[in-house]
Order: structure tokens, then sequence, then C-alpha cells
């Protein structure tokens, strides 16, 4: 059975940081990998996708890699906003059926 | 195009009542789910559709009903509410194939009490 992993649960960093978020899964065989953000009290907003033959993805400020065979990926956000303050979470994608794997999340403060 | 959508959301029931939340999304994508999410937890798959007609079962999907007769709409019933199902639920879709990126809905937060 997959699971996702992201630690810390949560984070505070000042704002300007360059920041790494982590997400880990225990089964390689994935087709893609997807991070979100999640706002307090509303839906999840894809950032990036990965998919399993690329190493990474760059969107703005924010950069995500992919290492299949460790079951690692990163998001990085380059010097860090209020704004970016938000949970982010991490998700899987295997079997052929679209079914994703959600990690629990990193909840962000960005503090000015 | 308005993505996916999903209605209502907030719902207060109350323990044995029955009801419908839709999600319907105008991408015309063959793959649609629901999932819920729960402090701690994360978020959890209740029930999947691949396309029209064919419907399956994910992690968490007792107490739970779907259908899908049409590509555009995926309704989740819940039959007898209980107080295990007070979550928010989150309805997603995406184009068919197994490389495709997910879209959510803005969620229905439902309490039953």
């Amino acid at each position: 059975k997959q699971e996702v992993t992201q630690i810390p649960a949560a984070l505070s960093v000042p704002e300007g940081e360059n920041l790494v978020l982590n997400c880990s899964f225990t089964d390689s065989a994935i087709y893609n990998l997807q991070w979100f953000r999640q706002d307090p009290g509303k839906g999840l907003t894809s950032l990036l996708l990965i998919q399993s033959s690329q190493r990474e993805q760059t969107s703005g400020r924010l950069n995500a890699s992919l290492d299949k065979s460790s079951g690692r990926s990163t998001l990085y956000i380059a010097a860090s906003q209020p704004g970016d303050s938000a949970t982010y979470l991490c998700a899987v994608l295997t079997g052929a059926n679209s079914k994703l794997t959600f990690g629990k999340g990193i909840t962000l403060s960005v503090r000015p | 195009n308005a993505g996916v959508t999903q209605t209502p959301k907030f719902q207060v029931l109350k323990t044995g009542q029955s009801m419908t939340l839709q999600c319907a999304q105008d991408m015309n994508h063959e793959y649609m789910s629901w999932y819920r999410q729960d402090p701690g937890m994360g978020l959890r798959l209740i029930h999947y559709s691949v396309g029209a007609g064919i419907t399956d079962q994910g992690e968490v999907p007792n107490g739970y009903n779907v259908s899908r007769s049409t590509t555009e709409d995926f309704p989740l019933r819940l039959l007898s509410a209980a107080p295990s199902q007070t979550s928010v639920y989150f309805c997603a879709s995406s184009p068919a194939g197994s490389y495709n990126e997910q879209f959510f809905g803005p969620g229905t937060r439902l309490t039953v009490l």
C-alpha cells in the first residue's frame, strides 16, 4: 500500500527565505506526483505536476524535483512571501485509474 | 469554464438523514473521484469513476453510494448519515489516462449531529 509522508507538519520562516518542503513515498511505481496548495477553508489548487519520467518542474518561484528511485520529492520556494502561507500537500498517482494518495501536508507560515 | 463545482458548500444533518452531495465538471473529463479530508488523516479516496456508467470503491467507501450516468456529474449519496461522516468532501476530475493533472472542486463542509 502506498504511503506518503510529509515532515515536518508545520514550518514557520521569515519573509525572504528560500525553503524546501519534503515529501517521501513508499512505492516507487508511480505515474506522477502532484503538489497542491490549500488555503484555510478552501479547496486544493494544483501547483506542479511531475511525470514519473521527469526530474523536475518549475513555475515562477516554485521548483519541484522528483527522485523516483529513492521515493522522494521536494518543493523549493524561492524568496518566500507572507502570501505563500498555506498548507502544501504532496500526492502520488499509482494504479491505472487515477487514484491519488496524499500526504498529510505541511502548514507553512511566512512571517513578515 | 467553471471547472469542478460542488454543492452545497455547507450542510448540517441529523444522524440517520440521507442526502446527496453534487459534483459537476465542464471539462469533459473521464475520471472523477470523491475524497474526504479529516484533521490528522489527510485526504482519503471514497469512490471514483473512470467514465459514465463505471464506478469503483476507494479506501473508505462504507456509508456512501455513487453513480455516474453522465460524463459531467458524479453525485455522492450518504445513505444514513453518522457523526463519523462529519468531514470536508472534495470532488476531483481529470482527463483519461494515468498521466494527467487532477482538478479539485471547492469542497462541501458536512456536519452530522
